[in-house]
């Protein structure tokens, strides 16, 4: 079975450009996360979908960033304009449902660097 | 309010030793899964073990365990006979039932196995 993809895997930008990032969940997962993790810290929340609506998304900051997972399936990430704390690694996850017994699978990250 | 505590940024422990690391939970919900994630150097998020609140055994998986104890709101994990591939950072998540199901993280615990 083929797990998260996230891509690109990296990428370095000046502020105030825009970055997009895409995430493929585990085939049948309704449950999408997208995370944003500063380093040295764990994980923050930035939005949750189910199928291709959206559960969570009060720690995304709309001003810049937006978020939709089409069709239920996979989903982009957009920052526009970037800003210096923007500088992270930014993780997909996907689980089969919203079981309190599911685990969710994550994908390798991507990691953005903002100048 | 949702909260997740890890009070060790580091632990260091020798080959073939034990080590548990500690994780404290704060939630008024009744029905809640806890989980651990190991996360090497190069970024991915790996699942380990879960335990549900209603889960009346300790879970195990492999060399790992979660020493779950209810009252004082603590999911240790204990980490059996310790390989040099067990070098990672370790973070403690909580699902709760009521709260859309998101998960909370706490801030890791960086481990390092000596040889």
């Amino acid at each position: 079975e083929a797990g998260v993809a996230q891509s690109p895997r990296y990428k370095i930008i000046e502020k105030r450009q825009s970055v997009a990032f895409w995430c493929n969940p585990i085939s049948g997962h309704a449950t999408l996360y997208w995370y944003q993790q500063i380093l040295g810290q764990g994980p923050k929340l930035l939005i949750q979908f189910q199928n291709n609506g959206v559960v969570d998304d009060s720690q995304l900051p709309k001003d810049r960033f937006s978020a939709e997972r089409l069709k239920g399936v996979d989903s982009t990430l957009k920052i526009q304009p970037a800003k210096l704390e923007d500088s992270a690694v930014y993780l997909c996850a996907s689980s089969p449902s919203r079981s309190l017994l599911e685990t969710q699978y994550f994908g390798p990250g991507t990691r953005l660097l903002v100048l | 309010a949702q909260k997740i505590t890890q009070t060790q940024p580091g632990m260091f422990v020798q080959e073939k030793e034990a080590v548990t690391l500690d994780c404290t939970y704060d939630t008024s919900d009744q029905s809640y899964g806890l989980f651990w994630y190991k996360q090497p150097s190069s970024g991915e998020m790996i699942f380990l073990i879960y335990q549900g609140s209603y889960d009346e055994q300790n879970a195990t998986e492999g060399r790992y365990s979660l020493n779950f104890q209810k009252a004082r709101k603590s999911a240790n994990l204990v980490i059996s006979a310790s390989q040099l591939g067990d070098s990672a950072m370790y973070f403690c998540a909580m699902r709760p039932w009521n709260t859309g199901n998101q998960f909370y993280f706490g801030t890791g615990t960086s481990l390092t196995v000596i040889p």
